[in-house]
């Protein structure tokens, strides 16, 4: 199985300022096909996690602009340009490359200082 | 928009089964395969079973095998997880979500309790 792990687990951040956590994967997560199947999701509080970035760096309808993922086959990294409030909860990777299972990260929790 | 309602979950005794449905609408039930993902405060969100678009196919986390079956029912718009030989360490809450073929796991919907214990 693919084992990802997450870091940092806990991250305040400051309104305004950048954010960046890092997902790395055990095995390269490039598929046969070409594509890399790494998705971002974030859980607000209370509520269901909603995908955010898919195939590494491809925003979801809807996401801002400020949100923005990179990286290639083991390392991988979502970035917030400008933190905002709506913004805190849990960021979870996911990979969907080697299947099954699908794996998540631990998940990083992002606060507000 | 795409909306998923799951519902069955509950209380139930180690041992005992319950059965969870997961009803969609909003998109082309019949082109999407489609997951069941826990979450527990423990353990973040594991991944327990999927089924393509046409049910044929299915798999399952190692913790289940054996003991989830899971199915769709393309005329209703419906996905469920039967869940036998319930253990304490299936507490928790069950989303269904979509998967469009290329892009991944996508929507989940609200989820449901399951809490195993005597």
């Amino acid at each position: 199985d693919v084992v990802m792990t997450q870091s940092p687990l806990s991250l305040p951040v400051t309104l305004g300022q950048p954010a960046s956590i890092s997902c790395r994967s055990s095995q390269s997560l490039a598929h046969a096909d070409g594509i890399t199947y790494l998705n971002w999701f974030h859980q607000r509080p209370g509520r269901s996690p909603r995908r955010l970035i898919y195939q590494v760096s491809n925003r979801d309808s809807g996401v801002p602009d400020r949100f923005s993922g990179s990286g290639s086959g083991t390392d991988f990294t979502l970035r917030i340009s400008r933190v905002e409030a709506e913004d805190v909860g849990i960021y979870y990777c996911m990979q969907g490359s080697h299947w099954p299972p699908w794996t998540f990260g631990q998940g990083t929790k992002v606060e507000i200082k | 928009d795409v909306q998923l309602v799951e519902s069955g979950g509950g209380l139930v005794q180690p041992g005992g089964s319950l059965r969870l449905s997961c009803v969609a609408s909003g998109f082309t039930f019949n082109a999407y395969w489609m997951h069941w993902v826990r979450q527990t405060p423990g353990k973040g969100l594991v991944w327990i079973s999927h089924i393509n678009s046409d049910g044929s196919d299915t798999s399952y986390a190692d913790s289940v095998k054996g003991r989830f079956t899971i199915s769709r029912d393309n005329a209703k718009n419906t996905v469920y997880l039967q869940m036998n030989s319930l253990r304490a360490g299936d507490t928790g809450v069950y989303y269904c979500t979509t998967d469009d073929p290329g892009l991944g796991i996508d929507s989940w919907g609200q989820g449901t309790l399951v809490t195993v214990s005597s």
